[in-house]
């Protein structure tokens, strides 16, 4: 594709309510990233996936927080249970190949916001 | 821990002036620099890339330099436009993952 389109761009939810955030990488790309950009918390990093293997899960912040990626494509970020600071923008990105000095490209992110 | 820092928070400038964007970095190990932009709602635009092992990148009126031992690199900006208005964030790349600056917001008056 031409860009990271993420779905959907903006969601509003309930507190306690799980959500399903989605990223389509740009083909081709073999390494996907998910952040997430709060006030006060700046863009924080949530999960690699170089393939269908996450190898660094460092980032999510607790046991709600999951992601998968198949067919080395589309990527899903859940989050179970969801809590009032979990609003924010989350943001993916994919590159060519983790690391290794290739440039991150972005979509425009999800604004999720819970009441 | 891998801190990025970005000076000056915000920056007003009224149009044509060159201006300096600053970024500094506590951890030198790292892959690489990228400089992107932010405009409001939007997603990260990627405006320079820096290797580890490169000095500086130029791309038309930016350009971005790198200076790994003292952990510091800075992003000039000629001839400011008002279509440069946005955030411009630093983010420093370690293994997997790129740690990023709270950014600095650029408003060019015209």
């Amino acid at each position: 594709g031409a860009g990271v389109s993420q779905s959907p761009s903006n969601k509003v939810t309930e507190k306690g309510k799980d959500v399903e955030l989605r990223c389509d990488p740009i083909s081709g790309h073999t390494a996907l990233y998910w952040y997430r950009q709060s006030l006060g918390q700046g863009l924080e990093f949530l999960i690699y996936f170089q393939g269908n293997s996450a190898p660094d899960k460092s980032g999510l912040p607790s046991d709600r927080f999951s992601a998968e990626r198949t067919g080395g494509s589309v990527s899903t970020l859940t989050i179970q249970r969801t809590q009032q600071e979990d609003s924010a923008v989350y943001l993916c990105a994919s590159s060519l190949a983790g690391g290794w000095g290739q440039p991150q490209h972005f979509g425009d992110g999800t604004r999720l916001s819970i009441l | 821990k891998q801190e990025v820092t970005q000076i000056p928070a915000a920056l007003s400038v009224p149009e044509g002036e060159n201006l300096v964007l600053n970024c500094s970095f506590t951890d030198s190990a790292i892959y690489n620099l990228q400089w992107f932009r932010q405009d409001p709602g939007k997603g990260l635009t990627s405006l320079l890339l820096i290797q580890s092992s490169q000095r500086e990148q130029t791309s038309g009126r930016l350009n971005a330099s790198l200076d790994k031992s003292s952990g510091r690199s800075t992003l000039y900006i000629a001839a400011s436009q008002p279509g440069d208005s946005a955030t411009y964030l630093c983010a420093v790349e370690y293994g997997n993952k790129l740690v990023f600056g709270a950014g600095t917001i650029l408003r060019v008056k015209s």
